[in-house]
């Protein structure tokens, strides 16, 4: 069974500038998330889309930040524009149901850096 | 509010070597779910285990062994015998179906040396 897939793996970018992950579930899985990582920290949840319907966007800088999940399955992070603080580890994850029950299943990450 | 300490920030043993990441949590749900994910150099969190409130049993898997205790709110993590690929920072995480959020520790990253 494929994993949890997300693309880029890393990205470069100017500040100001518009960046965008995407993220493609592990097939079946009705919940997905979207946590940043910063260095020696542990992740922390942006968005949490069941179908596609976001159920916990609180954590989001909507100012800046916007997520979409148009079919229910996968999903597009975007900042715009891009600042110096947002260089972190942007991660993916999905689970089958239950958000706070079922364990969640990660991807590889994109590692953003903004210059 | 849910919280999870990792005391350890960095542990450094020699290959062979047993060793054990202490996770402590603080919940007020009855019904609740402790893991451990790994997350090696590559960056992936890799899955490790999960466990519900209402299984105090520990639970053995290879050189990998989980101890839950309820009593004192913890649910450490122990590795027998130790490898250089065991190399990783380790995340204790804690969920619940109230706050339908997983809340990670700080990480502690161990490093196996040859």
């Amino acid at each position: 069974e494929a994993g949890v897939v997300q693309s880029p793996r890393y990205k470069i970018i100017e500040k100001k500038q518009p960046v965008a992950f995407w993220c493609n579930p592990i097939s079946g899985h009705n919940t997905l998330y979207w946590y940043l990582q910063n260095l020696g920290q542990g992740p922390e949840l942006l968005i949490r889309y069941e179908n596609e319907e976001a159920v916990d966007d609180s954590q989001l800088p909507k100012d800046r930040f916007s997520a979409e999940r148009l079919k229910g399955v996968d999903s597009t992070l975007k900042i715009q524009p891009a600042e110096l603080g947002d260089s972190a580890v942007y991660l993916c994850a999905s689970s089958p149901g239950l958000a706070g029950v079922d364990t969640q299943y990660f991807g590889p990450g994109t590692r953003l850096t903004v210059l | 509010a849910q919280k999870v300490t990792q005391a350890q920030t960095e542990i450094s043993v020699v290959e062979k070597e047993d060793v054990t990441l202490d996770c402590v949590y603080e919940t007020r749900d009855t019904t609740y779910y402790l893991f451990w994910y790994k997350q090696p150099p590559s960056g992936e969190l890799v899955f490790l285990i999960r466990r519900n409130s209402f299984d105090e049993q520990n639970e053995i898997s290879g050189r990998y062994s989980w101890n839950f205790q309820k009593s004192t709110s913890s649910f450490n993590f122990t590795i027998t015998a130790s490898q250089v690929v065991d190399s990783a920072v380790y995340f204790c995480a804690l969920s619940s179906q109230g706050a339908q959020k997983l809340v990670f520790g700080q990480g502690t990253r161990l490093t196996i040396n040859p």
